[in-house]
Order: C-alpha cells, then structure tokens, then sequence
C-alpha cells in the first residue's frame, strides 16, 4: 500500500520569509514518481514538480526548491522569500509504476498562509 | 481557454437522487482520470480512462459510481442513490498519454452537495 504523510496541517509566515514544507511517503515499489501541487482559492490543482525515484538530485526553480531523500523517504519543498501569491493548500502525491491503482496518492494537504 | 472543463461547477442535489458530473479534457489527451475531495482531504482516485475504456477503476467507492467515456474525449462520472457521504469536489484530470510520470491537467472541479 502507498501512503504519503503531509504532517503540517497549517502553516502561517510572514512575507519573505523562507517556508519549508514536509512530505514523507510509503511505497514498496522500487520505481515511482513523486509530485507537488498547488491548489489555490480557485480549486484547480497546479503542478509544480515531478520527480522519479531513481533522480534524487535536488532541484531549484526560481524561488521554489526541492530535497528529495530516498534514505528517509522524503520529498520536501522549499520557498524562498515567500509571497502573499503562495498562499494556498500544497499537495504531495505519489504513484508507482509497479502495477498498483493508476491514480495519484494524495496526502491531506499543507494550508500555507503567507501575511503581509 | 485550453485546460479541462468541468460542468456544473456546483450541484446541490437531494438524498437518494442520480447526478452526472462532466468533463472535458484537453483536446488530445488520451488519459482521463476522476478523483474525490472531501473538504480538508487531498484528492482520493476514483478511476482513470485511457481513451474509451476505463483502465482502471479500482478506486470507485461502490457500485452507486459509474464513470462513462464514450469517444474518447468527453467523460461522465454517474452517481446513483446519491448519500450525503457523497458530498465532496470532485475533480477531473487529463493527461497526454497516461502512465505514472505523465504530468496530469486538473479542472476546478464540481462541488458536489447532497441535501
């Protein structure tokens, strides 16, 4: 069974303040992908990353950054001089390529507050 | 614009009634997927479609769901003997090609409320 654990249920910073969010998640499979989204006020999901198990390399894009860590089975997101734009509720999400349900693993979502 | 569609993008509906739930993915995209959110959940996978038939739909809660693609494109997601349980967002996605690395485009959803 897949599980994918977002163990911050709200976090409140103020503008440009850096903000870390946490994901940590349970698979068997050897090969996977891991993903963040983005869901605003709208509703809609907005893709952020994908990641595969075998490319453990951080990754930076613009303000935004990721450490993914096999050996802890992490995959966090990094903001940097947050924003009021970056509130919103971020996802971390899992699926194998080993056979199992073809739908994302969802965890319960982070609720990111950004104050001016 | 060009992303997924969802119509309504709400429905109130009393207990016990049937309601369809639409989508329209990105011209093109082959893969199709329905999830469930339940408020202060992330999305649950109901089932995912590639091209007209449902590849799998192991995350259908009951035999209340059936989710439908006839041609290709356009998918409905049919709920029978709606319970108030089943009042949540639901959430359609397309991809280009489906498989597990494929980024998936969602819509904003149909807020679902059975009264």
């Amino acid at each position: 069974a897949q599980k994918v654990t977002q163990a911050q249920t709200e976090i409140s910073v103020v503008e440009k303040e850096d903000v870390t969010l946490d994901c940590v998640y349970e698979t068997r499979d050897t090969t996977y992908y891991l993903f963040w989204y983005k869901q605003p006020p709208s509703g809609e999901l907005v893709f952020l990353i994908r990641r595969n198990s075998f490319d453990e390399q951080n990754e930076i894009s613009g303000r935004y950054s990721w450490n993914f860590q096999k050996s802890t089975s992490s995959f966090n997101f990094t903001i940097t001089a947050s924003q009021v734009v970056d509130s919103a509720v971020y996802f971390c999400a899992l699926i194998s390529s080993g056979g199992g349900a073809d739908g994302l693993t969802f965890g319960k979502g982070t609720h990111l507050i950004i104050q001016p | 614009g060009a992303g997924v569609s969802q119509t309504p993008s709400n429905k109130v509906t009393e207990k016990g009634k049937y309601v369809e739930l639409r989508c329209d993915p990105i011209s093109g995209h082959t893969a199709l997927y329905w999830y469930r959110q339940s408020l202060g959940q992330g999305p649950e996978f109901l089932i995912y479609f590639q091209g007209t038939g449902a590849a799998d739909d192991s995350g259908l809660p009951n035999d209340r769901f059936f989710a439908v693609r006839p041609e290709g494109s356009v998918s409905t997601l049919k709920i029978q003997r709606t319970e108030r349980g089943d009042s949540a967002v639901y959430l359609c996605a397309s991809s280009l090609s489906g498989g597990p690395g494929t980024e998936a485009f969602f819509g904003q959803g149909t807020r679902l409320t059975v009264v």
